[in-house]
């Protein structure tokens, strides 16, 4: 199993720039997460999808902030247009149906977010 | 409020003794599940151990054991044996069916492992 997959690993932008943030769940999860990371916040969750389809977005700081789920194997999260705040480790995870209380998430292995 | 507080900001442990990092929770759910995630300095999310709500007995997995302790709403995590590897963040971490099912997360604990 390829567990979950970001991309990019690394990601440096320039302030007003579009970014744009890969995530591929592990084959036959069917809810998936984006997680941002800082030291001043710890871990936020910013959106969860189930099934594809976006369940609590209440994290998503602004609207600058979107995330899309076409299908089962893909997510992305773009930020547009980006601002140094935002500089951070983003992470995607991906789990069994959220119904289950023990259905433990998995991470992938994140993308840091530099934007200058 | 569904909320989960890890009051230790760091640790220091020899290696080869145990150590136990602290976590409560609090919750009004009767059911729910706890979860403790380690985060070496490479950055990757680890899964360690899931102790549930209803559970009669306290997790373990390996060297890592969860002290559960429900009238107490705590949830410690005890290391034994540790390891110079075992140097890493680890997160507390909640579901609740109230929250909507999404991990409720702790701030963590920095552990530091001396030779």
């Amino acid at each position: 199993d390829a567990g979950v997959i970001q991309s990019p690993r690394h990601e440096v932008t320039e302030m007003g720039q579009e970014v744009t943030l890969r995530c591929k769940p592990i084959s036959g999860h069917n809810s998936l997460f984006w997680y941002r990371q800082t030291m001043m916040r710890g871990l936020e969750l910013l959106i969860y999808f189930n099934n594809n389809v976006p369940i609590d977005d209440s994290g998503m700081p602004e609207d600058r902030f979107s995330a899309k789920m076409p299908n089962a194997s893909f997510s992305t999260l773009k930020i547009q247009p980006s601002e140094p705040r935002d500089s951070a480790v983003y992470f995607c995870a991906s789990s069994h149906s959220p119904g289950q209380r023990n259905t433990e998430a998995f991470f992938g292995q994140g993308t840091r977010l530099t934007v200058v | 409020a569904q909320k989960i507080t890890q009051t230790q900001p760091g640790m220091f442990v020899q290696e080869k003794e145990a150590v136990t990092l602290d976590c409560t929770y609090d919750t009004s759910d009767p059911s729910y599940g706890l979860f403790w995630y380690k985060q070496p300095s490479s950055g990757e999310m680890i899964f360690l151990i899931y102790q549930g709500s209803y559970d009669q007995q306290n997790a373990t997995e390996g060297r890592y054991s969860l002290n559960f302790q429900k009238a107490r709403k705590s949830a410690n995590l005890v290391i034994s044996a540790s390891q110079l590897g075992d140097s890493a963040m680890y997160f507390c971490a909640m579901k609740t069916a109230g929250n909507n099912r999404k991990l409720i997360w702790g701030l963590g604990t920095s552990l530091a492992v001396n030779p």
